[in-house]
């Protein structure tokens, strides 16, 4: 089954405790990307991969950080996380390199809580 | 950069009525106009999709038409279901460049 996989669903943390969310997806996409979603705010970017080695900021990329060592796996890195980072996010993915628009594929969420 | 609007932020309707959810987006370079449909506890999945060399597109009970001259594009979902509540999304994006979201629309069908 195709499928975008997140762990955890869901996380308390408190204030400057390194936290790593994982993504994984088995559709061989080249295109990956990290959203956070907040009330009255909708789904805004934090980062995306468009191939293995190759990250970019989105709108919002301040306190993350992301890596794509493997063209599967696109984990979010939040080094020092504040509660403003309380959210929930979304990984998702795409096929991409020349059919940049297609059909995003997003994982079921990662409700993360700041103390 | 892009920047789509999306109009109205919150919809109830009775079941079997219609729903319209409008956007517009800023950039005419923008090409692709996916709408995705969020249900409670799960990520955003797609529902619809337009390309701007269409002018309307449908699937059962659901139809997306988009006016490139404006700027925008709307979302029809006909005799609305219980099942049809949900958060809906539209995106804008072109070639190479991320999907840009509005900031979602919260449909209530009212059985």
């Amino acid at each position: 089954e195709a499928q975008v996989t997140q762990n955890p669903r869901y996380l308390i943390t408190v204030t400057g405790k390194k936290l790593t969310v994982t993504c994984s997806q088995n559709m061989n996409h080249e295109y990956m990307s990290w959203y956070r979603q907040d009330p009255g705010l909708g789904l805004r970017q934090i980062y995306y991969s468009m191939n293995v080695e190759v990250t970019d900021k989105g709108d919002v990329p301040e306190g993350y950080k992301v890596s794509r060592k493997e063209k599967r796996n696109f984990p979010l890195i939040l080094e020092s996380p504040s509660p403003n980072q309380t959210s929930l996010y979304f990984c998702a993915s795409r096929r991409g390199q020349g059919a940049i628009n297609t059909e995003a594929f997003f994982g079921q969420g990662t409700r993360l809580t700041v103390v | 950069g892009e920047n789509v609007e999306q109009h109205p932020s919150t919809l109830s309707v009775q079941e079997g009525d219609s729903a319209v959810i409008k956007c517009t987006y800023s950039d005419s370079a923008s090409n692709y106009f996916p709408w995705y449909k969020q249900e409670l506890g799960k990520g955003p999945q797609l529902i619809i999709d337009i390309r701007s060399n269409v002018g309307e597109k449908k699937d059962q009970r659901i139809a997306v038409t988009l006016n490139k001259t404006a700027k925008h594009f709307s979302l029809h979902i006909t005799e609305t279901q219980p099942e049809d509540s949900a958060v809906y999304f539209c995106a804008a994006s072109q070639r190479n460049t991320p999907l840009v979201f509005g900031k979602g629309t919260r449909l209530s069908v009212i059985a």
